[in-house]
């Protein structure tokens, strides 16, 4: 069955840090790969996606993700991070065709980012 | 442009008791997805509507159905509740024939007794 591996629970960095979550999935066929971010009493929203193409997606607030296909790896990535960036970070595969609207999330990394 | 909507907020229920939770999609969006987030944990998908039949299903037993109405909206049943149904539940639209993404609403805390 497919799956969805977030390694990191709970990260916590200080202003200004560099941040990299990992997230790996078990499929070998094609993906559709999101980042969802969500903030403390807000709902779930979309930081970025994959879908084909250049491999290096940039998303919204400064977050960057690089599909690495070899190593089934999607991470997630902020040069520096602000107090605002504290949240929940989800990574989520959509497997097969286009239209099947199934994602299968990984378990979630809470961020706390200190000021 | 209204997001998608959920209603209840939150609600709580008795074991063996039976609840319906409801979703407005994402104007412009015909297709619905349910999931369940349990605390601590990621969304686990439900199943998803399309043109008011159920296109995709999850790992879940048949005590969870829904529908979809004409206008897009959709319900999600849960009969014979169990405490380990209690959870957020979310409601995420999308376009069938343009799937991007899917957008998610604010969901339903459901807590059994």
């Amino acid at each position: 069955a497919q799956s969805v591996s977030q390694h990191n629970h709970h990260v916590i960095l200080s202003e200004a840090a560099s941040l990299e979550l990992g997230c790996n999935y078990s499929y070998g066929g094609t993906v559709n790969l999101f980042w969802y971010v969500q903030y403390p009493g807000q709902h779930l929203q979309l930081l970025l996606k994959y879908f084909s193409g250049d491999p290096l997606v940039k998303g919204i607030k400064g977050f960057e993700a690089e599909f690495i296909k070899s190593k089934f790896s999607f991470n997630l990535r902020k040069p520096s991070v602000q107090w605002s960036d504290t949240a929940e970070y989800f990574c989520a595969v959509n497997v097969g065709s286009s239209n099947t609207g199934k994602l299968i999330f990984g378990q979630g990394t809470t961020l706390q980012v200190k000021p | 442009d209204a997001g998608v909507t959920q209603s209840p907020t939150h609600l709580i229920k008795t074991r063996g008791q039976q609840v319906t939770l409801r979703c407005s999609p994402k104007s412009g969006h015909d297709t619905v997805s349910w999931y369940q987030q349990a605390l601590g944990q990621g969304p686990q998908f439900i199943f998803q509507y399309y043109e008011e039949e159920e296109r995709q299903r999850g790992n879940f037993p048949d005590r969870f159905s829904g529908h979809q109405f004409p206008n897009y909206s959709s319900e999600l049943n849960v009969n014979a509740l169990l405490l380990g149904d209690s959870a957020l539940y979310l409601c995420a639209s999308s376009s069938w024939s343009s799937y991007n993404e899917q957008f998610f609403g604010p969901g339903t805390r459901l807590t059994v007794l």
